[in-house]
């Protein structure tokens, strides 16, 4: 099994400044790498594929990088609504695709 | 776009089991996959098992391995997820989610299952 590490397990930033989350896998995942946002009482929702990609209606302030084993996701300048907890997802290899164990924005 | 809508939610006595279901709309449902991934409390992301019914494939995490049954229902467009000889660590909310590229596109609300006495 890829186990998926995120860093740092907390995150505490101002509105309106950058925020980098930072996700590492245990092997290589090759881009195979998503990112889901998640607030209180929602399901999460995929903000980033194929480690660069936004999906539908994401906005350009989100941006993922990376590649094999350590990835980024960068939001650029941080609104309100984005305060809530991040996860790294891996889809290398079927089945039994692993999460990261998630990072909590919160306001500074 | 698949949408998918669970079942509510299940109070359940240990030693029992629940099943869930999910239908799905958007197209066939052997035009993609479904997986189920659990959320225990206060705690991240479980995947659970998945079914691609193109392939005619189920597979299940290997630690609830003979306790997790996946089924699917074409005509309706339901999957159906079945957990038996439940505990307290079951205790989660239970989503499906559209699982045809690999990534989530599309989640279920979540259907809470409690376990308790």
């Amino acid at each position: 099994e890829i186990v998926m590490t995120q860093s740092p397990d907390t995150l505490s930033v101002s509105p309106g400044e950058r925020a980098t989350l930072s996700c590492r896998a245990s092997r290589s995942v090759s881009t195979n790498l998503a990112w889901y946002q998640q607030k209180p009482g929602q399901a999460p929702r995929v903000l980033i594929y194929g480690a660069s990609t936004r999906a539908t209606g994401i906005p350009a302030r989100f941006s993922g990088s990376g590649s094999g084993t350590d990835f980024t996701l960068t939001i650029s300048s941080l609104q309100s609504e984005d305060f809530a907890i991040y996860y790294c997802q891996q889809y290398n290899n079927r089945p039994g695709y692993t999460f990261g164990q998630g990072t909590k924005l919160e306001i500074k | 776009q698949v949408q998918l809508v669970q079942s509510g939610a299940e109070v359940k006595k240990p030693g029992s089991s629940v099943k869930v279901s999910c239908k799905a709309s958007g197209g066939p449902l052997n035009s993609y996959g479904i997986s189920w991934v659990r959320q225990a409390p206060g705690q991240g992301l479980e995947w659970v098992g998945g079914i691609l019914p193109v392939f005619d494939r189920i597979n299940y995490a290997q630690k609830l391995q003979g306790r997790v049954t996946i089924t699917a229902a074409e005509p309706t467009s339901t999957v159906y997820m079945e957990m038996s000889s439940l505990t307290s660590e079951d205790t989660a909310v239970y989503y499906c989610v559209e699982d045809s590229s690999g990534f989530y596109k599309a989640w279920g609300q979540g259907t809470p299952v409690t376990v308790s006495s």
